[in-house]
């Protein structure tokens, strides 16, 4: 089965600094990757997603992901971020190789963004 | 359109008893999914439904667990008896495609605001 990890639990940053929140995968052909955020007390919003093409993906909130398969990997970036910004982020890969079935969810990094 | 609604928004119930979600997706909406996230496990998907069918329940953790979707606009989730582990918060989702179909997978799926439950 493919899967993905996130291996920070938090990032920290300063407002107005960019800011990268960071995914690997593991997957046995070309993946559909996927980024949701978590505001507090709320369900899981879609961010953005790679399929094919270009390799950098631009999503809601200003947020941009650079899919990059000689590292597998899918980080989530933005230029300048924002004390609103301060949520938890997932990364996500289909199950199964031919990128039907469910979705799996990495454990989660929760940005912080300071004043 | 109001999004995905679940009720009740927050759960109190002693341990034995019977609990039930429930959640209305989006119209139009073919797939429902049911999640529960705890700090433990982080997020876990229990069951999903296309076209009201129970596709994978590989993730609902025990026969105590049962999920329904009598039609297309609502879905339950219950769990009898409850137990303490049970508290978590429980987010019902809904999409258009179908993830057992090629491209199906890449359909957005939409949260609702989630079930918090804690059982004493």
């Amino acid at each position: 089965a493919q899967s993905v990890a996130q291996p920070e639990d938090q990032v920290n940053v300063a407002e107005g600094n960019p800011l990268t929140v960071k995914c690997t995968y593991s997957v046995s052909g070309n993946p559909y990757l996927f980024w949701y955020v978590q505001y507090p007390n709320r369900g899981l919003q879609f961010l953005l997603k790679y399929i094919t093409g270009d390799n950098l993906v631009k999503g809601s909130y200003g947020f941009e992901a650079e899919f990059n398969k000689s590292q597998t990997s899918f980080h989530l970036k933005k230029p300048s971020a924002l004390v609103s910004d301060s949520a938890l982020y997932f990364c996500a890969v289909p199950k199964s190789q031919d990128n039907t079935d469910k979705l799996i969810f990495g454990t989660g990094t929760r940005l912080q963004v300071f004043p | 359109d109001a999004g995905v609604i679940q009720s009740p928004r927050h759960e109190v119930t002693e341990m034995g008893q019977e609990v039930t979600l429930r959640c209305k997706p989006i119209s139009g909406h073919n797939s429902l999914f049911w999640y529960r996230q705890t700090m433990m496990r982080g997020l876990e998907l229990l069951i999903y439904f296309n076209n009201n069918v129970p596709i994978d329940d590989s993730g609902m953790p025990e026969d105590r667990f049962s999920a329904k979707m009598p039609n297309a606009s609502f879905s339950t989730l219950k769990i009898q008896p409850s137990e303490p582990r049970d508290s978590a918060v429980y987010f019902c989702a809904s999409s258009q495609g179908d993830p057992g179909l090629a491209g199906g997978s890449t359909y957005e799926q939409y949260f609702g605001p989630g079930t918090r439950l804690t059982v004493t």
